[in-house]
């Protein structure tokens, strides 16, 4: 059964507009990672945070992580029309050494 | 190469035909992942190797074999194929060996029509 539980299903916003999506997971984790899928792509890792980090930045880019709530968001700020694409958390589970995916946000960026 | 390369990119076969998935990493990686995509179910792992030489099964492995005779390949076989396999198929590759970022690198994607 799948860890992480993005929300919401979909998101319909402007370009300039900040996207945020959340992510809920159900079992202690080693990190936590998001990735973005282009329609008819594979996934591309945006980036990893770690248990012990609460909060973390790469270009417009903002995850945070409240591991007592099992849960994470991703910020995406200024949005662009090229940010249209499903976004997918992943949990590195401590147990194993796979990754478990969430089912994904659909985002999309209107100009 | 650079990446991950899958073959065939999207292929129409019919129910109870055998078809063999490939994938190919030119990374080193590895820890290697064959995931299946439907709409409305996410990723969903059906095997995966840590090594050359070892496999192990995900959430859903029936119906699916996989095999990791060298590092760089990771082929995924129907032995034979039904409706319901009908989906994108998923290779990944990640380096685990290091300090645990486990962080995946997709290939194309393999679209697979059962009929």
């Amino acid at each position: 059964s799948q860890q992480g539980e993005e929300d919401p299903q979909a998101l319909s916003i402007q370009e300039g507009e900040n996207a945020t999506m959340n992510c809920s997971y159900k079992t202690s984790i080693n990190n936590l990672q998001w990735y973005r899928q282009n329609s008819g792509r594979g996934l591309v890792h945006l980036i990893l945070i770690r248990s012990n980090e609460r909060e973390k930045h790469s270009g417009r880019l903002r995850v945070t992580l409240d591991t007592s709530k099992k849960s994470s968001s991703l910020l995406i700020t200024a949005s662009r029309a090229a940010d249209t694409a499903s976004y997918f958390c992943a949990t590195d589970d401590s147990r194993y050494s796979t990754l478990t995916f969430g089912k994904g946000t659909m985002l999309l960026v209107s100009p | 190469i650079a990446g991950i390369t899958q073959a065939p990119t999207s292929q129409i076969l019919a129910a109870g035909r055998r078809m063999t998935l490939r994938c190919t990493q030119d990374m080193r990686h590895n820890a290697m992942y064959w995931y299946r995509q439907d709409l409305g179910l996410g990723l969903r792992l059906i095997h995966y190797s840590n090594t050359a030489g070892t496999t192990g099964k995900g959430e859903v492995p029936d119906g699916y074999s996989v095999s990791r005779a060298n590092t760089d390949d990771f082929p995924l076989t129907l032995a034979s194929a039904v409706p319901s396999q009908t989906s994108v198929y998923f290779c990944a590759s990640s380096d685990t060996s290091g300090a645990g970022r486990n962080e995946q690198f997709f290939g194309p994607g393999t679209r697979l029509t059962v009929l």
